[in-house]
């Protein structure tokens, strides 16, 4: 079945500090890749997201591209923030009409000291 | 648009009691899913609606975990009777089509004692 996994956790980093949180995946056909974040007592919201191979998500500052000669979707941040520190989830959906089900990663906890 | 809106945020209760989580969707979305994160399982997937149809429900726990869609804009998941075990966040989210994006609701935080 369709698998997302990522580093493990927790990253603390310094502010202004580079930031990469690897992400692979396993699933058949050509799914779509998102990162989700999380932050402190709410809901996940969506960072970023990318539909096909090459593509690349970007928002906030944060990127990551879709490589399927790798089965990977890294999330990179040049420089963080204090307020970056969250969750990061990424996921998978293929989408079919079986089903629009999201598989997540366990999850990233970041924290950014000042 | 208001989001997905989720209640209680909190509940609290005792083993052995109902327990009934309200999700209201956002507008016009058609896929509905349920969720359950705990730190030992991370985000797990529960059931998902497509225009108010269950579709995939592989993934409630047991007999004890039931989810309604009676119409488009109001979802229930309920348990009875509840147990410890069951402490968990519970979250609804939202979508207009397959694949996009999933909208997620605040969450109901759920505590069995």
């Amino acid at each position: 079945g369709d698998s997302v996994t990522q580093m493990e956790g927790p990253v603390t980093l310094s502010e202004e500090a580079f930031l990469t949180i690897n992400c692979t995946y396993t699933a058949t056909g050509y799914p779509s890749l998102f990162w989700y974040v999380q932050y402190p007592g709410e809901g996940l919201q969506l960072l970023l997201k990318a539909t096909k191979a090459d593509d690349k998500g970007s928002n906030k500052g944060f990127e990551a591209t879709y490589r399927k000669e790798t089965t990977s979707f890294h999330l990179e941040k040049g420089s963080v923030q204090v307020s970056d520190s969250a969750v990061y989830f990424c996921a998978l959906t293929r989408g079919e009409t079986s089903g629009s089900r999201l598989t997540f990663g366990e999850g990233t906890q970041l924290t950014v000291n000042p | 648009d208001a989001g997905v809106i989720q209640s209680p945020r909190h509940e609290v209760t005792e083993m052995g009691q109902e327990v009934t989580l309200r999700c209201k969707p956002i507008s016009g979305h058609d896929y509905l899913f349920w969720y359950r994160q705990t730190m030992m399982r991370g985000l797990e997937l529960l059931i998902y609606f497509n225009n108010n149809v269950p579709i995939d429900d592989s993934g409630m726990p047991e007999d004890r975990f039931s989810a309604k869609m009676p119409n488009a804009s109001f979802s229930t998941l309920k348990i009875q009777p509840s147990e410890p075990r069951d402490s968990a966040v519970y979250f609804c989210a939202s979508s207009f089509s397959t694949p996009d994006t999933q909208y997620f609701g605040p969450g109901t935080r759920l505590t069995v004692l």
